[in-house]
C-alpha cells in the first residue's frame, strides 16, 4: 500500500541533544513538507521540499534542519537550538510542486524532552 | 498573506444532531480549499475539497461549498455520529503560495450518544 511513514511514533529527548525524526513516502511525490501542531493549535509549516536536494524554510524554521537527498524521504533534525521542542510532529507529501493538491500525511512523531 | 479563520470550539453535540462549522478564507490567486479530519493520536487525512468557485465537496455525509464571494467554505452534516468525533481543519492552497498550505487552528467536535 502507498503512503506516508513516520517513526518513531513516540520519541523522547534529553535538553541539548540533537534528534532526527524520519519521514518516508512511497507515493511519488515531488512535495514534502514538515508541520509542528501543538495543543489546541494548528499546523505551523517548519520546511518544505518541492524537488530533491532544494528545500525552503517555513515559518517556523528555526532551530530545525532538513534534507532531501531522495525523493522518497525527507527527515527532520530537531536541535539544540530549538527552545520548545516538545510537539507532535506531522510529515506530509503531495503530487503538485505548486502547493495546490491534497496532502498526504503520516501518523505523526510525538516528541518529548525531558 | 493567506489565512483561514475557523470557527472556534470545541462544539459538543448529540447523535443525529446537524453540524455546521465555518470557515472562511482570505487569499491571492484562485485556492483550493480543503476540510481535513484528525482522529486522537494520528496524522490529518483528506476530508474533501473544492478546486473552483461553486464547486461542492463531499464525503462521508459531509459537505462544503466554494463561495467566492462571501470567501467561506463551512462543513456540514445532516446527522452526525458518534465516530465522527474528531478535530476538523479547513485549509488552503494557493497557487501564488507555491509549496505552503495554510491551515486553521481547528476544530474539535465531540459527539455524545
Amino acid at each position: 500500500d502507498g503512503g506516508i511513514t513516520q517513526s518513531p511514533k513516540y520519541l523522547f529527548r534529553k535538553e541539548g541533544q540533537n534528534v532526527t525524526l524520519s519521514c518516508e513516502q512511497n507515493l511519488n511525490h515531488d512535495a514534502m513538507y514538515w508541520y509542528r501542531q501543538d495543543p489546541g493549535q494548528g499546523l505551523r509549516l517548519i520546511y518544505y521540499s518541492q524537488i530533491v536536494n532544494d528545500f525552503q524554510k517555513g515559518d517556523i524554521a528555526e532551530g530545525y534542519s532538513v534534507s532531501r537527498e531522495k525523493k522518497e524521504s525527507f527527515p527532520l533534525t530537531v536541535t539544540s537550538a530549538q527552545k520548545n521542542p516538545t510537539a507532535f510532529y506531522l510529515c506530509a507529501s503531495s503530487i503538485d510542486r505548486g502547493g495546490t493538491d491534497t496532502q498526504y500525511f503520516g501518523p505523526g512523531t510525538r516528541l518529548t524532552v525531558l | 498573506g493567506n489565512s483561514v479563520t475557523q470557527m472556534e470550539g470545541p462544539v459538543t453535540l448529540s447523535e443525529e444532531a446537524f453540524l455546521t462549522i465555518n470557515c472562511t478564507y482570505t487569499a491571492t490567486g484562485y485556492p483550493s480549499l480543503f476540510w481535513y479530519v484528525q482522529y486522537p493520536g494520528e496524522g490529518l487525512q483528506l476530508l474533501l475539497k473544492a478546486t473552483k468557485a461553486d464547486d461542492k465537496g463531499s464525503n462521508k455525509g459531509f459537505e462544503a461549498t466554494y463561495r467566492k464571494e462571501t470567501t467561506s467554505f463551512h462543513l456540514e452534516k445532516g446527522s452526525v455520529q458518534v465516530s465522527d468525533s474528531a478535530v476538523y481543519f479547513c485549509a488552503l492552497n494557493s497557487n501564488t503560495n507555491a509549496g505552503k498550505s495554510t491551515f486553521g487552528d481547528g476544530t474539535t467536535l465531540t459527539v455524545k450518544p
